[in-house]
């Protein structure tokens, strides 16, 4: 299918690690992003991996990308009330500059 | 610089109204996008132009929407007639290039039609 797929729901306690899932359909996209979208606003580039690597890292945010199983997680340590938001994974594909979304997954935050 | 803006920011119009949308994308870039957000679709993508030139508009529900980008520094989408399936906020996003460059998003309009 063309859907890119994420669960709706995340809760964590504040200082835990979050993980977010997403599974995307294209083998052939050559980009794979994570955006973060706070309440009222709109969406902000978090981080972005190239197809060829399997992990990238930048400070909490830890990317993970399985190409064989089509699967993108974004692991943040530490998680604090402020990352409270939606996430959005979305791929690449080889057609300019379009991106397709997933439904975004709202992670809340407890302390 | 000021970022991607769209104006309205917020517009309640009636069914049947003309709807007219507008963004100003960053200075230099050369790709701008139109989304639409709603809590049952997420995010789609309607419409996208690189140099002012449509390149794909598969997204663009039907034929009472329509965008134009006159130049590089201004772009409108208009929904005319409206409906109140059309309320949802429409996100204005552009780019530099084509590579892997972020796209910046606007921060929304949000219709609500009535």
């Amino acid at each position: 299918g063309e859907d890119v797929e994420q669960s709706l729901f995340l809760s964590v306690r504040e200082g835990d690690s979050s993980v977010i899932n997403c599974t995307y359909t294209d083998s052939s996209s050559t980009y794979l992003y994570w955006y973060k979208q706070e309440p009222g606003a709109g969406l902000q580039l978090l981080t972005y991996i190239f197809s060829n690597m399997d992990m990238k890292q930048d400070q909490r945010l830890t990317v993970l990308l399985n190409k064989k199983d089509k699967h993108l997680s974004l692991r943040i340590a530490d998680t604090q009330t402020g990352d409270s938001a939606i996430y959005f994974c979305a791929e690449r594909r080889n057609q300019g500059g379009k991106l397709i979304f997933g439904q975004g997954t709202e992670l809340s935050v407890k302390p | 610089d000021a970022g991607v803006i769209q104006s309205p920011r917020h517009e309640v119009t009636e069914m049947g109204q003309e709807v007219t949308l507008r963004c100003k994308p960053i200075s230099g870039h050369n790709s701008l996008f139109w989304y639409r957000q709603t809590m049952m679709r997420g995010l789609e993508l309607l419409i996208y132009f690189n140099n002012n030139v449509p390149i794909d508009d598969s997204g663009m529900p039907e034929d009472r929407f329509s965008a134009k980008m006159p130049n590089a520094s201004f772009s409108t989408l208009k929904i005319q007639p409206s409906e109140p399936r059309d309320s949802a906020v429409y996100f204005c996003a552009s780019i530099q290039g084509a590579t892997y460059n972020e796209q910046f998003f606007g921060p929304g309009t949000r219709l609500t039609v009535l």
